[in-house]
């Protein structure tokens, strides 16, 4: 069955230094990867995608994830952190039993100290 | 989060008690999906509706009951709420004319407490 891993609870990162939240998936076939973010007391609102294509991909607030087939992995990154950027991360994987539905990993608390 | 309305944002509700939250959306979007964020378990699916009257069951739908009478109205009813459905529960739209491939919009939760 289809899954996301998010092995880490938490992240600490310098404000101005680059960030890495990580994220492992398991599918049978061809991998529809999501990361979203949640400020505190919100929705979660939608980050980026990978679909098919380049490696590279880039979203909003300067994010980008990096798609490795070998490693199963969809890191989200970000070369210079902002305090703003606190706050919790999933990624989340297309379900493959039903593309109507998605999965999400239990999420990555990132801190960002000043 | 605009363009999706839950409501209440806030409950605290009795143990036994029947419990109903609205989830209202303006996008005229076919799919719909309430989610449970409980600490340490992400979010988990309890229903989703792929059309007026068209349902189906999460992996944590027990408990749980949906209805959706109008494209734009998906009701989530605790027909006995317990302690353990205690949890911040959003609704999520998926516009399906973009492929689906864009994700999903939230809500901004309702934060429902059983005492």
């Amino acid at each position: 069955a289809q899954s996301v891993a998010q092995p880490e609870d938490q992240v600490n990162v310098a404000e101005g230094n680059p960030l890495t939240v990580k994220c492992t998936y398991s599918v049978s076939g061809n991998p529809y990867l999501f990361w979203y973010v949640q400020y505190p007391n919100r929705g979660l609102q939608f980050l980026l995608k990978y679909i098919t294509g380049d490696n590279l991909v880039k979203g909003s607030y300067g994010f980008e994830a990096e798609f490795n087939k070998s490693q199963t992995s969809f890191h989200l990154k970000k070369p210079s952190a902002l305090v703003s950027d606190s706050a919790l991360y999933f990624c989340a994987v297309r379900d493959d039993s039903s593309a109507s539905k998605i999965i999400f990993g239990s999420g990555t608390r990132l801190s960002i100290r000043p | 989060d605009a363009g999706i309305t839950q409501s209440p944002r806030h409950k605290v509700t009795e143990t036994g008690t029947p419990v109903t939250l609205r989830c209202h959306q303006t996008e005229n979007h076919r799919y719909m999906y309430w989610y449970r964020q409980d600490p340490g378990h992400g979010l988990r699916l309890i229903h989703y509706s792929y059309g007026v009257k068209d349902t189906d069951k999460g992996e944590v739908s027990d408990g749980y009951s949906v209805s959706r009478s109008k494209t734009e109205d998906f009701l989530l009813t605790l027909e006995s709420a317990t302690s353990s459905q205690t949890s911040v529960y959003f609704c999520a739209t998926r516009d399906e004319g973009q492929g689906g491939h864009y994700g999903y919009t939230f809500g901004s939760g309702t934060r429902l407490t059983v005492v």
